[in-house]
């Protein structure tokens, strides 16, 4: 299984509304990111987990909170959105490797705020 | 100044054609990533380079340590290459500099 998967596909929330993100791997991988991309533009970096620990936090808002429950789950947890956080939600994962590895994205969550 | 950046970052062409695609960066990195995204979303990675060259079918990516430079190349290429193509470089083991992107529309 070389396969990341994201749910749901799509979501459109309003800005007072609480709604969770998934990802998914079956790889072994340790390591598990989440992407935040505009139109036309390349994804943003916003949390990595290593070993099931936040490692890296990009100065994301609070209303983002990132979660990782076990080696294969990791989810995004949103409250009070703002229009601006629409945008499509990427997960990658990868083996950890001092010189880095190659990442395995998700098809991505398209995530719509009213 | 970006620390990734490609170009052209549009490139339409005829399929057939040879294409190339360049990345140069300003900033120590541990690899330099490749990454192809079609429309909806999916990014796929097609490479992970740190020296040299490697090649997957009709791609070819090089990269020139000393000149901070990668090419990634498409011979013969297909309607279904257009994508758009991404330059990521690796800063430690697990943080991605991305560059702008490089939308390549190939025409039948």
């Amino acid at each position: 299984d070389t396969e990341v998967t994201q749910t749901p596909k799509h979501l459109v929330m309003g800005m007072t509304n609480k709604k969770s993100l998934k990802c998914e791997q079956h790889m072994g991988h340790r390591a598990m990111y989440w992407y935040k991309q505009k139109a036309k533009k390349p994804p943003e970096l916003m949390f990595v987990y290593s070993y099931e620990k936040l490692s890296i936090n990009e100065s994301v808002p609070s209303r983002f909170s990132p979660e990782c429950p076990n080696s294969s789950l990791l989810n995004l947890h949103l409250h009070a959105l703002q229009p601006e956080d629409s945008a499509l939600y990427l997960c990658a994962s990868s083996q950890v490797m001092p010189g880095g590895e190659t990442q395995y994205f998700g098809p991505g969550t398209r995530l719509l705020v009213l | 100044k970006n620390e990734v950046e490609q170009s052209p970052q549009n490139l339409t062409a005829q399929e057939g054609e040879f294409i190339t695609i360049n990345c140069s960066y300003s900033v120590g990195i541990s690899a330099l990533h490749w990454l192809q995204q079609h429309p909806g979303g999916g990014i796929v990675s097609l490479f992970m380079l740190s020296s040299g060259k490697k090649k997957h079918g009709r791609l070819i990516a090089t990269i020139n340590i000393q000149e901070k430079h990668s090419s990634l190349h498409i011979t013969a290429s297909h309607p279904r290459d257009s994508a758009v193509y991404i330059c990521a470089v690796g800063q430690g083991a697990q943080k991605l500099v991305f560059g702008q992107g490089t939308r390549l529309t190939i025409n039948p």
